[in-house]
C-alpha cells in the first residue's frame, strides 16, 4: 500500500511571506498526486493535480507543486501568502486502484 | 461536474442510539464512493468505499456498517453510537471510468456523541 508522509504538523508563516508545504509518498508506479485544502468545517476542495506531463503544477490562487519522481515528493509552495489562505492542506495519492492514501495534514496559519 | 449532498451537517447524538448519514451524487453515473472519517485535528481515516451497487469495501474494523441501496446514494449507519464515533464524515466520490479522476468530497457531517 502507499504511504504519504506531511513532514509539517503546523505551519506558521506572515502575510506576504512565501511558505513550502512538504510532501513525500512511498515509491511506486504510475502515481497521481494531489492537493487538497480544507477550510473550517467543509469538505476538502481540490487543489491542483499531477497526473502526467509537465512536473510542475499549478493552481489558480497562486500555489504550485513540484513533482519531483527521484525524491519522491510532491511540495507545494507559494511565493507569497494571503491571511485567506489560512487552512489545512492535504497531500493525496493514488495508483491504479480504488484507493487515495492521505497524508495528516498540514494546518498552515498566516499571521497578519 | 460532480455535485455531493451529505446531510445533515451537524448532528448530536447519545451514546447507543443508531446513526444514518446520507450521501447523494449528481453529475455523475456509475462512481466509486467513499466515507471518510476526520478525527479533531487529525487526517482522514477511510472508513468504506463501494464501486458498485451493493459493493462496499471496509478498510476499518469498527462498528459502522455502509449500504449503497442505489448507483448514486451511499448510506454510513450504526446500530449503536460509541463515544469514539464523534469526529466529521465526509463523503466523496470520483469517476470510475478514469483511474487518475481526483476525489470530489461534500461538505460533510460532524458528528458529536454524548
Amino acid at each position: 500500500a502507499q504511504s504519504v508522509t506531511q513532514l509539517d504538523s503546523q505551519v506558521p508563516v506572515f502575510e506576504e511571506a512565501p511558505v513550502e508545504l512538504r510532501c513525500n509518498y512511498s515509491s511506486s508506479v504510475s502515481v497521481y498526486l494531489f492537493w487538497y485544502v480544507q477550510y473550517p468545517n467543509q469538505g476538502l476542495q481540490l487543489l491542483l493535480k499531477y497526473l502526467s506531463g509537465s512536473t510542475l503544477v499549478e493552481s489558480i490562487n497562486g500555489f504550485e507543486a513540484e513533482f519531483n519522481k527521484s525524491q519522491t515528493s510532491f511540495h507545494l509552495r507559494k511565493p507569497s501568502v494571503h491571511i485567506s489562505d489560512t487552512a489545512e492542506y492535504f497531500c493525496a495519492v493514488t495508483n491504479t486502484g480504488n484507493q487515495f492514501y492521505f497524508g495528516t495534514g498540514t494546518s498552515l496559519t498566516v499571521i497578519p | 461536474s460532480q455535485t455531493i449532498h451529505q446531510w445533515p451537517a451537524t448532528l448530536v447524538q447519545p451514546v447507543g442510539s443508531p446513526l444514518s448519514l446520507e450521501c447523494t451524487v449528481e453529475g455523475t453515473s456509475n462512481p466509486n464512493l467513499y466515507w471518510y472519517r476526520q478525527a479533531a485535528g487529525r487526517g482522514l481515516q477511510l472508513l468504506f468505499y463501494s464501486v458498485g451497487i451493493g459493493q462496499i469495501s471496509s478498510e476499518v474494523p469498527q462498528n459502522l456498517s455502509a449500504s449503497r441501496p442505489q448507483d448514486r446514494q451511499f448510506i454510513l449507519s450504526s446500530k449503536k453510537l460509541l463515544l469514539s464515533d464523534s469526529g466529521f464524515y465526509l463523503c466523496a466520490c470520483r469517476q470510475s471510468s478514469s483511474y487518475n479522476s481526483p476525489l470530489h468530497f461534500g461538505n460533510g457531517t460532524r458528528l458529536t456523541v454524548t
